[in-house]
């Protein structure tokens, strides 16, 4: 059974970068027909997306975030990352990390649980 | 700006039938879109529900179920009960790579 874990701090200071990053276990970041996934929820909102990775390096970013967003990943320990940079209150808000099946179709088969990043001095 | 529309809410009574859609602001939703929904309660990560448009997900009840009616995606709950209530979500992978969540829809069984 798949299974993604966030992990990172639970308060950034504005100006600064937001650092998360996802531990997969249950299965290898490096097969082929994920995207390994960014997702957040501003409190009381829907979901955003924010971008996806395949393990080879080819990303795709949401276009109204995408001059701040980097996802990396690191196939030696089974894990992607993601950093926000610039932040602001507005980025307040429950991120999860999401595996997407890709090959043929597009979906999200396993979530984290989520983590609370809150943007705050 | 590519826009997914959902309805904001829905009210449903226990035991009938719903149908909950997922529209663009530009143009069609058609399979390849790929749409899959998500159900969402609160304090949860999403639970997937239906992807490829209208394959359940495992462990999905067949009381969901998806399609396309007319220019939409489309999530039918069949026979609701009360533990439906909850957030559910849609989303679409556009050509271009990107992908783009609806705005959710709050399912209410009363």
């Amino acid at each position: 059974q798949v299974q993604l874990q966030e992990s990172g701090p639970g308060l950034v200071q504005p100006s600064q970068t937001l650092s998360l990053t996802c531990t997969v276990s249950g299965g290898s970041i490096s097969s082929g027909a994920y995207y390994w996934t960014w997702i957040r929820q501003h409190p009381g909102k829907g979901l955003e997306w924010i971008g996806h990775l395949y393990y080879s390096g080819s990303n795709y970013y949401n276009p109204s975030l995408k001059s701040r967003v980097t996802i990396s990943v690191d196939t030696s320990k089974n894990q992607f990352s993601l950093k926000l940079s610039s932040v602001t209150a507005a980025d307040t808000a429950v991120y999860y990390c999401a595996r997407a099946y890709s090959s043929g179709y597009y979906f999200f088969d396993y979530w984290g649980q989520g983590t609370l990043a809150t943007v705050s001095s | 700006q590519t826009v997914v529309t959902q309805e904001p809410s829905f009210s449903v009574s226990p035991g009938g039938t719903v149908t909950l859609t997922c529209g663009l602001s530009s143009g069609s939703v058609s399979t390849s879109y790929y749409p899959s929904w998500y159900q969402q309660t609160p304090g949860q990560a999403p639970r997937t529900l239906i992807y490829s448009t209208n394959t359940r997900s495992s462990g999905v009840p067949d009381r969901f179920s998806g399609s396309i009616l007319g220019n939409k995606a489309a999530l039918t709950i069949t026979g609701a009960q009360a533990d439906d209530e909850s957030d559910y979500f849609c989303v679409l992978y556009m050509r271009s790579g990107i992908v783009v969540f609806g705005g959710g829809t709050k399912l209410t069984v009363l």
